[in-house]
């Protein structure tokens, strides 16, 4: 079964508009970390924003905020003032810890977002 | 300034070949990691290392492998064994902080042949 999940395969948005990018998690652990990263076409991954399980506020950065709704395991990345720069795919990942205690990030399949001028 | 390197960026290489990629990091994290990235199918982990000399499989281990002699290398074979080895490997790694983000290298394209 899918961890992560996007379902949005990819979404359009006019320039300064804002725009939500779904992302759905599923665990049983009760500590549990959430991120969205960006690829522009270069490749690179950029982390964005991360939201901890047992964080009270939602998180914030910039013009990046990310709706944490634990009860319905919804972690979406709202981006205010879209940009032609955002144009690029997002990738929600949740860490999650083996049965060894070591850490990985587990990523969703990712969404493209395309900002219209 | 502090990052981390991949080489070869772009990779071609013939059937039944092994092939080596490079992943250096100057950021001094102790964890790293490997990911494949196939159109469509997200970021899937290959191998990690949270120390010097120990490395755990990822999901889709099987025909790879990696060694960790030293903590900024972490390279990545991709052997023959390997069946659909074309694809944009990724290599990242991560510090033990509150948010523990992973910074990734700019990647490596392998196509084969």
């Amino acid at each position: 079964a899918q961890k992560i999940t996007q379902t949005q395969p990819g979404m359009f948005v006019q320039e300064k508009e804002a725009v939500t990018l779904d992302c759905t998690y599923d665990t049983s652990d009760p500590s549990y970390g959430l991120f969205w990263y960006k690829q522009p076409s270069s490749g690179e991954m950029i982390f964005l924003i991360y939201q901890g399980s047992y964080d009270q506020q939602n998180a914030t950065e910039g013009r990046y905020s990310l709706n944490f709704q634990k009860a319905r395991k919804s972690a979406n990345l709202v981006i205010s003032a879209s940009q032609l720069g955002d144009s690029a795919m997002y990738f929600c990942a949740m860490r999650e810890i083996s049965q060894g205690g070591s850490e990985k990030l587990v990523f969703g399949k990712g969404m493209k977002l395309t900002v219209n001028p | 300034d502090g990052g981390i390197t991949q080489s070869p960026k772009y990779l071609f290489r013939k059937e039944g070949q092994n092939v080596t990629l490079s992943c250096e990091q100057n950021l001094n994290h102790d964890a790293m990691y490997w990911y494949r990235q196939d159109p469509g199918q997200g970021l899937r982990l290959i191998y990690y290392s949270q120390i010097v000399n120990d490395f755990q499989k990822g999901d889709i281990a099987e025909g790879y492998s990696v060694s960790r002699e030293k903590k900024e290398s972490f390279p990545l074979t991709v052997t023959s064994a390997q069946k659909n080895p074309t694809a944009f490997y990724l290599c990242a790694s991560s510090q033990a902080t509150h948010t523990g983000e992973l910074f990734f290298g700019e990647g490596s394209r392998l196509t084969v042949l």
